[in-house]
């Protein structure tokens, strides 16, 4: 079964511009989550969809933030205009079920983001 | 709010010795409760997790977890360490709301193995 998928691994940029990360995760696995994990920190969750829909976004920055999962597929993840602060790791999740007693979150290996 | 804290932030053992890694949470009944690793560029991977039943959990790579209500904590051990357990821990709960299921984690504790 492949993991879940995440690109690029590594992006830099400089302030003010703007960046985009995609997310596959695992075939039928109708829940994603995105974490923002900064140096030193633990991931912290910035939005989860059910399928297409979004479940959580109360600590998505909206002003900068915004993210999607069209065909509640895969979802990316866009930050415009990049600030200082948002170097940091961006992690995607997916978990199969949750209303049915799976709770399991699959991690995939992050995109690591340095804004200069 | 849920909270999840982790008093280590660094651990320094050797190689054979034993390990505990602390975790306390602030909840207000029991939540779903795990512990994850992170290697250097990796993802986080799932070492073992508590949703109920007996207290004293087992998880991958010989790690084990217990669960004590009553200090709302949930330890890691290992009782003998190899250099490979060089890594960070995170633990995290996921306070049940509805079924969807986010988790919240602790700052982590850096564990480093000396030979």
């Amino acid at each position: 079964e492949a993991g879940v998928a995440q690109s690029p691994r590594y992006k830099i940029i400089e302030k003010r511009q703007s960046v985009a990360f995609w997310c596959n995760p695992i075939s039928g696995h109708a829940t994603l989550y995105w974490y923002q994990q900064i140096l030193g920190q633990g991931p912290k969750l910035l939005i989860q969809f059910q399928n297409n829909g979004v479940v959580d976004d109360s600590q998505l920055p909206k002003d900068r933030f915004s993210a999607e999962r069209l065909k509640g597929v895969d979802s990316t993840l866009k930050i415009q205009p990049a600030k200082l602060e948002d170097s940091a790791v961006y992690l995607c999740a997916s978990i199969l079920n949750p209303g049915q007693g799976n709770y399991e979150q699959y991690f995939g290996p992050g995109t690591r983001l340095t804004v200069t | 709010a849920q909270s999840v804290t982790q008093p280590d932030i660094h651990i320094t053992v050797s190689e054979g010795a034993s390990l505990e890694l602390r975790c306390n949470y602030s909840y207000g009944a029991t939540p779903y409760l795990f512990w994850y690793v992170q290697s250097p560029g990796q993802g986080l991977q799932l070492l073992l997790k508590y949703f109920s039943g007996d207290t004293l959990v087992q998880g991958i790579k010989g790690f084990e977890a217990e669960f004590k209500r009553s200090q709302s904590s949930f330890n890691l051990r290992k009782p003998s360490v190899h250099w490979s357990d060089a890594a960070e821990y995170f633990c995290a709960v996921a306070p049940f709301s509805g079924g969807y299921n986010k988790l919240i984690f602790g700052a982590g504790t850096r564990l480093a193995v000396h030979p």
